[in-house]
């Protein structure tokens, strides 16, 4: 079952310009996650940020977390091509074991 | 090593054949996972198993079978598999399963076409 909804499903910007993409979720979390995924190839972490932090940042990146709206949003600042890539948010639901569901993803190209 | 290491990278099989993916990580960590991806869709959770031990199935057909055989390697086998089998099957690792705050490692995947 899905739990987290993303918008929107793909951007298109160029290099330099700010690029945000929100998450909804339907149930309470333990954590919420951010991955990139090149191409057909793995997922990487970017981000996680736990359900009672608001805020955090890492390099280029900011993510919000709003738990009473159930949802976030990941900011990446001065976007370069190299940051073309598709973008998951991750539930980690409070189950006792560590079971992520991903969001349906938000596709970013970022023209020179 | 924070690496995540999958074979092979691709695989085709008949619907009659049996195949096995293999994962492999050295960072330690005691829980692993496999995911199932279709494009354009996003991951999947399959399977987690926890200190070798299969802890979640996501109500998965029985002609996966996953094997942990040490808390390094994770297995998949593949008996039978269905067309609409065919995706990138991704395994990936975390340090503590028990529900902590931890983010998972993923391999590169094998793409599995089945025919």
């Amino acid at each position: 079952s899905q739990q987290g909804e993303e918008d929107p499903q793909a951007l298109s910007i160029q290099e330099g310009e700010n690029a945000t993409m929100n998450c909804s979720y339907k149930t309470s979390i333990n954590n919420l996650q951010w991955y990139r995924q090149n191409s057909g190839r793995g997922l990487v972490h970017l981000i996680l940020i736990r359900s009672n932090e608001r805020e955090k940042h890492s390099g280029r990146l900011r993510v919000t977390l709003d738990t009473s709206k159930k949802s976030s949003s990941l900011l990446i600042t001065a976007s370069r091509a190299a940051d073309t890539a598709s973008y998951f948010c991750a539930t980690d639901l409070n189950t006792g074991f560590q079971k992520l569901v991903f969001g349906t993803g938000t596709r970013l190209l970022v023209s020179p | 090593d924070t690496e995540v290491t999958q074979t092979p990278k691709h695989l085709v099989m008949g619907m009659t054949n049996k195949k096995s993916l293999k994962c492999e990580q050295h960072m330690g960590h005691r829980a692993m996972y496999w995911y199932k991806q279709k494009a354009k869709k996003p991951p999947e959770l399959m399977f987690v198993y926890s200190y070798e031990k299969l802890s979640i199935n996501e109500s998965v057909p029985s002609r996966f079978s996953p094997e942990c055989p040490n808390s390094s390697l994770l297995n998949l086998h593949l008996h039978a598999l269905q067309p609409e089998d065919s995706a990138l099957y991704l395994c990936a690792s975390s340090q503590d399963p028990t529900g902590s705050s931890y983010e998972q490692y993923f391999g590169p995947g094998t793409r599995l076409t089945v025919t």
